[in-house]
């Protein structure tokens, strides 16, 4: 079964500050694609950053990077320069490419990001 | 922009009460998703729909039925309440899995259902 791990709960960065948070995943597929969404508090989730996995260069979308390690399944989001709009749920979330399960996102439980002034 | 649009943000309900909520989309999107979101579980599927009147179970249907009679509205039914459905239900919809833009899934607010 495939499943998505992030072991930080919570994290913490002054502002202006770099973060990395952490996410792992379990399949057995070699096509998906990788996700990191963004909840702010009482707000629509919203998708922050996409990696194909056929593609070897980490995806950027301004201020935020990942570090992808298809051979280590770990999908890392680094947030740079961070700002007080930044404090959110993370959430990591893994999707194949093909089959029946095609249309199942599974997320993993999330990171809270605090972000400190 | 996508708008995915849940008409009740908080409720209380009673234990045994017939729930509906009900999600709206503008996007004309064949997919629409329910998920339910409880602390350190992260989201979880609930049902899925890829066309009108079509409906596939996700990982945690038990309890839970939908409706999708129109291609923007699909609605979430508990038939009848209970204390441990207490949870932020989410509601999301995605274009066909073509092209990039199939893979972007956009959520609506989120309702909070408490069950007493």
């Amino acid at each position: 079964a495939q499943t998505v791990t992030q072991s930080q709960p919570e994290m913490s960065v002054q502002e202006a500050e770099t973060v990395t948070l952490s996410c792992t995943y379990d399949t057995s597929e070699s096509d998906y694609y990788l996700f990191w969404y963004k909840q702010p508090p009482s707000r629509q989730m919203i998708l922050v950053i996409r990696q194909e996995a056929y593609k070897q260069q980490n995806a950027t979308e301004n201020r935020f990077s990942v570090n992808f390690q298809k051979a280590a399944k770990s999908f890392s989001l680094k947030i740079s320069d961070s700002q007080l709009g930044d404090a959110a749920m993370y959430f990591c979330a893994y999707r194949p490419s093909y089959g029946g399960a095609t249309n199942k996102l599974i997320f993993g439980t999330g990171t809270l990001l605090a972000v400190q002034p | 922009d996508v708008k995915v649009t849940q008409s009740s943000r908080y409720l209380v309900k009673r234990t045994g009460e017939k729930v509906f909520l009900e999600c709206v989309q503008d996007m004309d999107h064949e997919n629409m998703f329910w998920y339910r979101q409880d602390p350190g579980l992260g989201l979880r599927l609930i049902y899925f729909s890829y066309d009108v009147k079509m409906k596939e179970k996700g990982d945690i249907p038990e309890g839970y039925s939908v409706s999708r009679e129109k291609k923007e509205r699909f609605s979430l039914i508990l038939e009848s309440a209970s204390t441990n459905q207490t949870s932020m239900y989410l509601c999301a919809s995605r274009p066909p899995l073509t092209g990039k833009a199939g893979n972007t899934i956009y959520f609506g607010e989120g309702s909070w259902l408490t069950v007493v």
